[in-house]
């Protein structure tokens, strides 16, 4: 069956530092991937897609790999601040329904001055 | 609209009525999504329209769940002889038309559901 999975204990780093998120999949052959930043009572709001040819995007302090073969993508919140602690959520698009998109449990992120 | 609105923003029903949550997604936006969400886990998909209709309800859980968009703008999701396992927060969604390209959804805040 398929499957995405990202790290459900909450990831805690000090200020300043690099955050590094998981996203893991199985069963899927998605045409892209997206991320989302979801803070308490909110829904999620779009940060990055990458699509299954690309390798890497990068967004101001954001950066984003996407590796096929592994079925992985790597989520980095470089320079961390207290006010990028949240849930971050990975969503896969298949290509056979664009629309359909399938998100992970998300990983909370906690930054501590 | 600025931005995706869900009204209302809490419902608390008895087991056994019927609910209505309505989404009013960003103008212009053609494809508009519902999901829900249980406290710890992501979205959930439930189904998506392209205009006013169904691109995909692979995702309604059985036939107590509706969804409609008559005008291709506003849409409702219609849930009958609510169950105590319906609660949860359930998401409205907008984008421009996406298809082969990227398409990226913006949210409302959802309206939580619960079913006592």
């Amino acid at each position: 069956s398929q499957k995405i999975e990202q790290n459900s204990e909450a990831l805690n780093i000090q200020e300043g530092k690099t955050a590094t998120l998981t996203c893991n999949y199985t069963n899927y052959s998605p045409a892209y991937l997206q991320w989302y930043r979801q803070d308490p009572g909110r829904g999620p709001v779009f940060l990055l897609l990458i699509r299954e040819n690309e390798k890497e995007k990068r967004k101001e302090r954001l950066k984003v790999t996407f590796d096929t073969t592994l079925k992985q993508s790597l989520f980095h919140i470089t320079a961390s601040q207290p006010a990028d602690s949240a849930t971050y959520l990975c969503a896969l698009v298949p290509t056979d329904s664009w629309g359909k998109l399938q998100f992970g449990a998300g990983t909370q992120v906690v930054v501590t001055p | 609209g600025a931005g995706v609105s869900q009204t209302p923003s809490n419902k608390v029903t008895e087991k056994g009525k019927y609910v209505e949550l309505r989404c009013d997604p960003i103008s212009g936006h053609t494809a508009l999504y519902w999901y829900r969400q249980s406290l710890g886990q992501g979205p959930e998909f439930l189904i998506y329209f392209q205009g006013t209709g169904a691109a995909d309800d692979s995702g309604l859980p059985n036939d107590r769940f509706f969804a409609v968009r008559p005008e291709g703008s506003v849409s409702t999701l219609k849930i009958q002889r609510t169950e105590r396992g319906d609660s949860a927060v359930y998401l409205c969604a907008s984008s421009q038309e996406g298809g082969a390209g990227a398409n990226v959804l913006t949210f409302g805040a959802g309206s939580r559901l619960t079913v006592l």
